[in-house]
């Protein structure tokens, strides 16, 4: 049950792309097509933003995509709009009914 | 509307004990498994616990086992998680949350505003 890995913040201007990353094991992130991204405001509760590794939750913009690589998976944000700075979490599942998180990463659009 | 509320949270000095609630509203919370996620201060987010429609299967993180019980009350939309043995690092916003569809807890939907729970002397 160790936390998958995040960077801890990454940054970007308006209208560019970023990519975070989200690294896990063979037991969870590797082992199943089950990660999810969570997007964080302060003070807020966690919103669902992809599900299934790479489906979009209704109402969650294009400009956000998911995508897995063996025992890593991503979250891309195009077109980077202020309102995208909060702080994202990956999430997996880890077998038995279980989850494991991230440490998060702090957007900060500049 | 889906609406989970939780209450429950406040200050108890360590070694002691906490239960929180979730009211659930707007969907039929029988069919569903719940979850209880928590933020200490600052940080990320943890899985704590989830159990099962009808409260046959129960799972929690390394640790809070022993220490900490998850139920639920189908008949008055409730869920709960009963906290033991308080210890400091169990200080954080606790979240009562779940899935839009009756299927494992593969992922969250649905999030209360959550409850915070700090345990200090």
């Amino acid at each position: 049950q160790s936390a998958l890995t995040q960077p801890a913040s990454v940054s970007g201007s308006p209208g560019q792309s970023i990519t975070i990353s989200c690294t896990g094991t063979s037991s969870d992130v590797g082992n199943y097509n089950l990660v999810s991204w969570y997007q964080q405001h302060p003070g807020k509760a966690p919103k669902l933003m992809i599900y299934e590794g790479s489906k979009r939750t209704s109402g969650v913009s294009n400009r956000f995509s998911g995508s897995k690589s063996g025992n890593t998976a991503s979250l891309t944000i195009s077109g980077l709009q202020t309102e995208d700075e909060a702080d994202y979490y990956c999430c997996s599942y880890a077998g038995s009914s279980t989850l494991v998180f991230g440490g998060g990463t702090k957007l900060t659009v500049l | 509307e889906v609406q989970l509320v939780e209450s429950g949270g406040g200050l108890v000095q360590p070694g002691g004990s906490l239960r929180l609630s979730c009211a659930a509203s707007g969907f039929t919370f029988s069919n569903f498994w719940m979850t209880w996620v928590r933020q200490a201060p600052g940080k990320g987010l943890e899985w704590v616990a989830n159990i099962q429609q009808d409260g046959s299967e129960k799972n929690y993180v390394d640790s809070v086992k022993g220490r900490f019980t998850i139920s639920r009350d189908n008949a008055k939309n409730s869920l709960y998680l009963q906290m033991n043995s308080l210890r400091v690092e169990d200080t954080a916003v606790y979240y009562c949350a779940s899935r839009a569809i009756a299927a494992r807890p593969y992922y969250l939907d649905y999030w209360g505003q959550g409850t915070l729970v700090t345990v200090s002397s």
